[in-house]
C-alpha cells in the first residue's frame, strides 16, 4: 500500500520570502503521479501543481515549483515571494498509474497536511 | 468555483440517523470520487464511480453506501451515525478514467453528529 507523509505539520514564513514544504512517499510502483492541494480557511481543495513521475524535469507553476526526487521517493513544494493569500493547508498526494485503462483506479492518497502561515 | 457543486453545505443530524449528501460533477466530467476529511483520519478516499459504475473503494465504511445515476450526479448515504462519522465529506470529479488527471473538488458537505 502506498503512504504519504509530510513531516511538517506547522510552517510559517515572512511575506515575499521563500519556503520549503517536504513531503516523501512509500510506494512500490514505478508509474505515477504526484501532486500538492492546497486547502484555504474556505476548506475548497485547489490544485497547485502535478507532477509525473516518469518525468525527471521538475514541475513548475508561476511561484510554485516542487523538487522530485524519484530514487529518495521525496517531493517537496517550494514557494518563492510568499504572499498573504498563500495561508492556507498543504497537502502532499500521490495516485498511482493504472494498468489498464479499464481498471483505472485514480484515487488520491493524502499526506496528513502541512499547515503554513505567511506573516507580513 | 470548480464546477462541482455539493449539497447541503451544512448538515446536522443525531446518531443512529441517515443522511443523503448529494453531489454533480462538472460538466462533462464522468468519474466521480468521494472522499472523507476528518481531524483525526485526515484525507481518506471511500469510494469512486464512472459513468454510473462503481469502479473503486476505499475505507468505505458498511453503513456508508453511494450511487451515481444516469445524470451522473453522485450521491452518498450514510447511515446509523456515529459521532465519529463527524467530517467534512469533498466530492470530486475528473473527465474520465484517465489516471493523472487533475480532479476538481466540490466546495464539501460539513457533517455534524450530535
Amino acid at each position: 500500500a502506498q503512504t504519504v507523509t509530510q513531516s511538517q505539520p506547522e510552517m510559517s514564513v515572512q511575506e515575499a520570502e521563500t519556503v520549503t514544504l517536504s513531503c516523501t512517499y512509500d510506494t512500490s510502483e514505478n508509474n505515477y503521479y504526484l501532486f500538492w492541494y492546497k486547502q484555504p480557511p474556505s476548506r475548497q481543495m485547489i490544485l497547485v501543481i502535478r507532477q509525473e513521475a516518469y518525468k525527471q524535469q521538475n514541475a513548475t507553476e508561476n511561484r510554485f515549483s516542487v523538487n522530485f526526487q524519484k530514487a529518495a521517493k521525496s517531493f517537496s513544494l517550494k514557494i518563492s515571494d510568499s504572499q498573504l493569500g498563500d495561508t492556507a493547508m498543504y497537502f502532499c498526494a500521490f495516485m498511482k498509474h493504472a494498468v489498464n485503462y479499464g481498471g483505472s483506479q485514480g484515487n488520491l492518497i493524502f499526506g496528513k497536511g502541512t499547515k503554513l502561515s505567511v506573516k507580513p | 468555483d470548480s464546477g462541482v457543486t455539493q449539497t447541503p453545505k451544512h448538515l446536522i443530524t443525531a446518531t443512529g440517523q441517515r443522511v443523503t449528501l448529494r453531489c454533480s460533477p462538472r460538466s462533462g466530467d464522468l468519474s466521480v470520487y468521494w472522499y472523507q476529511q476528518s481531524l483525526d483520519q485526515g484525507l481518506q478516499f471511500l469510494i469512486q464511480y464512472y459513468n454510473g459504475e462503481e469502479r473503486a473503494k476505499g475505507n468505505i465504511l458498511e453503513r456508508f453506501s453511494a450511487q451515481q445515476f444516469p445524470d451522473l450526479h453522485s450521491e452518498l448515504n450514510l447511515s446509523s451515525l456515529e459521532l465519529g462519522d463527524s467530517a467534512l465529506y469533498f466530492c470530486a470529479s475528473s473527465v474520465d478514467l484517465e489516471t493523472g488527471g487533475e480532479q476538481y473538488f466540490g466546495p464539501g458537505t460539513r457533517l455534524t453528529v450530535t
